[in-house]
């Protein structure tokens, strides 16, 4: 079946850092892949998305690769901000399989500090 | 992509009283769906909100603990009935298709549930 494994939070940062978050993926079919953001107080913002193997979304200054040999779509920012303290979810939708059916990892906690 | 809202944007609601979530987009979509996240969890879909024709809930979740309507392309209503303490969470509505893209879900800001 479908699911995705995120790396556990919480994560404290300090500005300027370099930050990864993982996250694995399993899907039968060919999966496209998300990466959503939660600030404080407010509903999921897609922050990027990668639909097919070698795909390089990008947005904010946050970077994922959808790796099919690995299974993995990590997301990474150079050099976090204090404004990017929120909640990130990966999730992987496999249309073709499961229609609109969304799939999401338990989401990691990113705390940034000046 | 489409603006999405949601009301009430909070509650707080006492135990055994019902409430009715509206969730109203800005454009015709073609898939509607109802999720709940419970305080610090990631989010659980409730349901796919199809228009003309019942929901269709995901295992764990029933018509008559969360009625949901779909009268046409751009509106949802969610009830949570019979609210107990347990039902305290966010509920979010989210949108595909139409002219979005069928594979990617855009969500409401959400509806911020506390049951006394």
């Amino acid at each position: 079946g479908n699911s995705v494994t995120q790396m556990e939070g919480p994560v404290t940062l300090s500005e300027e850092a370099f930050l990864t978050i993982n996250c694995t993926y399993t899907a039968t079919g060919y999966p496209s892949l998300f990466w959503y953001v939660q600030y404080p107080g407010e509903g999921l913002q897609l922050l990027l998305k990668a639909t097919k193997a070698d795909d390089k979304g990008s947005n904010k200054g946050f970077e994922a690769t959808y790796r099919k040999e690995t299974t993995s779509f990590h997301l990474e920012k150079g050099s976090v901000q204090v404004s990017d303290s929120a909640v990130y979810f990966c999730a992987l939708s496999d249309s073709r399989n499961t229609g609109n059916q969304f799939y999401f990892g338990t989401g990691t906690s990113l705390t940034v500090i000046p | 992509s489409a603006v999405i809202s949601q009301k009430p944007s909070r509650d707080i609601c006492q135990r055994g009283t019902s409430l009715t979530i509206q969730c109203q987009v800005d454009s015709q979509v073609t898939m509607m769906f109802w999720y709940r996240q419970q305080p610090g969890q990631s989010l659980t879909l409730i349901a796919t909100a199809n228009q003309g024709s019942e929901a269709t809930y995901e295992s764990g979740f029933v018509i008559d603990k969360f009625p949901i309507s779909r009268p046409n392309l751009t509106f949802s209503t969610l009830t949570v009935s019979n609210m107990s303490p347990e039902d305290s969470s966010i509920y979010l509505c989210s949108i595909s298709g139409g002219r979005l893209l069928s594979d990617t879900q855009y969500f409401g800001p959400g509806t911020r549930l506390t049951v006394l």
